[in-house]
């Protein structure tokens, strides 16, 4: 059974930076991109970016490409996501997504989210 | 950006059908495919996958929930609903590989 597992919430200074984890089961990492989505309920859902594991390949949405730093780790079978210099539009929660085919692009599978709360 | 809009509120009645719309700005199809997809996301829940390139059911998802579209305009019907498909639905489109989200239409009960 297909599982991402994420870590547990977060409370961060202004500043700081943070990093959070989606470990998947199931099935190898380096078999599909993981995507990670950013959501308030006041804005929706935001694409932040992906990574291919197999190589580290990344990309990012352009409003992110400085927020967000996307990495995997193959012998664990996860992959992270830092964020830094948090501000309270970072105040979110984080979900992990795997995309199912570059062909199709749609998530088939996503971790339970991470709250994040940036506050002093 | 292929920007997605949908409306922010739908209510219906139990056993009616709902009908939730999703427009974007630039044609998402592609060699016969059009690459937008349906999630539903209940509040503390992660987004769970509905219907991808527009009309296919996703896995152990009931009939209920159909998806149909092309171009710029497509649509996720819900025939009847049900009280536990109140949530928020939201679009995403995969066109070009870029991914963007519509603002989510929440589905409330009259």
């Amino acid at each position: 059974e297909v599982q991402l597992q994420q870590s547990g919430p977060e409370l961060r200074r202004p500043g700081s930076s943070v990093k959070l984890s989606c470990k998947a089961s199931g099935y190898s990492i380096t078999d599909y991109l993981m995507h990670w989505v950013k959501h308030r309920p006041e804005h929706g859902l935001e694409w932040i970016g992906w990574i291919d594991p197999e190589d580290g390949e990344t990309k990012y949405a352009q409003k992110f490409q400085s927020k967000a730093t996307l990495t995997a780790d193959t012998s664990s079978n996860t992959a992270y996501m830092q964020l830094s210099s948090l501000t309270s539009e970072d105040t979110a929660t984080y979900f992990c997504a795997r995309m199912y085919t570059t062909d199709t692009g749609y998530f088939d599978y996503w971790g339970q989210g991470v709250m994040v709360t940036v506050s002093s | 950006d292929i920007v997605l809009t949908q409306s922010p509120a739908l209510a219906v009645s139990l056993g009616q059908r709902a009908t939730i719309s999703c427009k974007t700005n630039q044609n998402v199809d592609y060699y016969g495919n059009s690459y937008m997809h349906w999630y539903q996301q209940k509040p503390g829940q992660q987004p769970k996958l509905l219907i991808y390139l527009a009309s296919n059911l996703a896995s152990g998802i009931p009939a209920r929930f159909s998806g149909r579209g092309s171009g710029t305009d497509f649509t996720l019907t819900i025939d009847p609903v049900e009280a536990d498909d109140t949530a928020t639905y939201y679009c995403q489109q995969s066109r070009n590989l870029t991914w963007t989200f519509g603002g989510g239409t929440k589905l409330e009960l009259k």
